[in-house]
């Protein structure tokens, strides 16, 4: 019940392009799901994150969108660029403790 | 700059020996984390710590521990009962706990690489 599940595991899309990374989750008791960012060999950086109150969430050319009913969520990237080519991660979490990670997402943007 | 520190970037460990990874914040952060992240994983949680002198272990705690003897440090021992430790490891921090909505953001330090010859 604590996993949360991510696919595609990799995804290449041309300059422009509009990448979609979704989730899944079971615990109905998670109460915030963050997206994280990672560059090769550097820290995850919180990108843009969402409380299941709201269905969807944009941040710039990043938007979150959130199925409660189905317990998934995805992350959408608009126009997307070369330097937005790096991993992904989705994750959950409850009363800001134990935050579960989704396996990540490899996003490579050809130019 | 605010932010959290942790070194070494690359470290290299023989069989049998104990290696420990350090981790600073000046973010005057409660709370500070431990993950561990192998390729195709995600991120996994080794030990955290809520408040100075407390920790609990994470979903893989086991040939790992740690100290918490000051708000500003988290040091992690990769002890020589971990079968398997080379991996990325990860230190995170958060302002606190539940109630606090700062609770749910994760700053995370640039990560120490361990590899056992």
């Amino acid at each position: 019940q604590q996993q949360v599940k991510q696919s595609p595991q990799s995804l290449i899309v041309q300059k422009g392009g509009i990448p979609i990374i979704n989730c899944a989750y079971e615990n109905t008791a998670f109460d915030y799901f963050p997206w994280y960012q990672q560059f090769p060999g550097k820290g995850p950086a919180l990108l843009i994150a969402i409380r299941p109150d709201v269905s969807e969430k944009k941040e710039g050319r990043f938007t979150i969108s959130f199925n409660k009913s189905a317990k998934q969520f995805s992350l959408h990237i608009m126009d997307s660029q070369p330097g937005d080519s790096a991993t992904y991660f989705c994750a959950a979490s409850r009363y800001g403790q134990n935050f579960v990670f989704g396996p990540g997402t490899r996003l490579s943007v050809l130019p | 700059d605010g932010g959290i520190t942790q070194s070494p970037k690359y470290l290299f460990r023989k069989e049998g020996q104990n290696v420990t990874l350090s981790c600073e914040q000046n973010l005057n952060h409660d709370a500070m984390y431990w993950y561990r992240q192998d390729p195709g994983q995600g991120l996994r949680l080794i030990y955290y710590s809520q408040i100075v002198n407390d920790f609990q272990k994470g979903d893989i705690a086991e040939g790992y521990s740690v100290s918490r003897e000051k708000k500003e440090s988290f040091p992690l021992t990769v002890t020589s009962a971990q079968k398997n430790p080379t991996a990325f490891y990860l230190c995170a921090s958060s302002i606190g706990a539940f109630p606090s909505s700062g609770a749910n953001v994760l700053t995370f330090g640039a990560g120490s690489r361990l590899t056992v010859l």
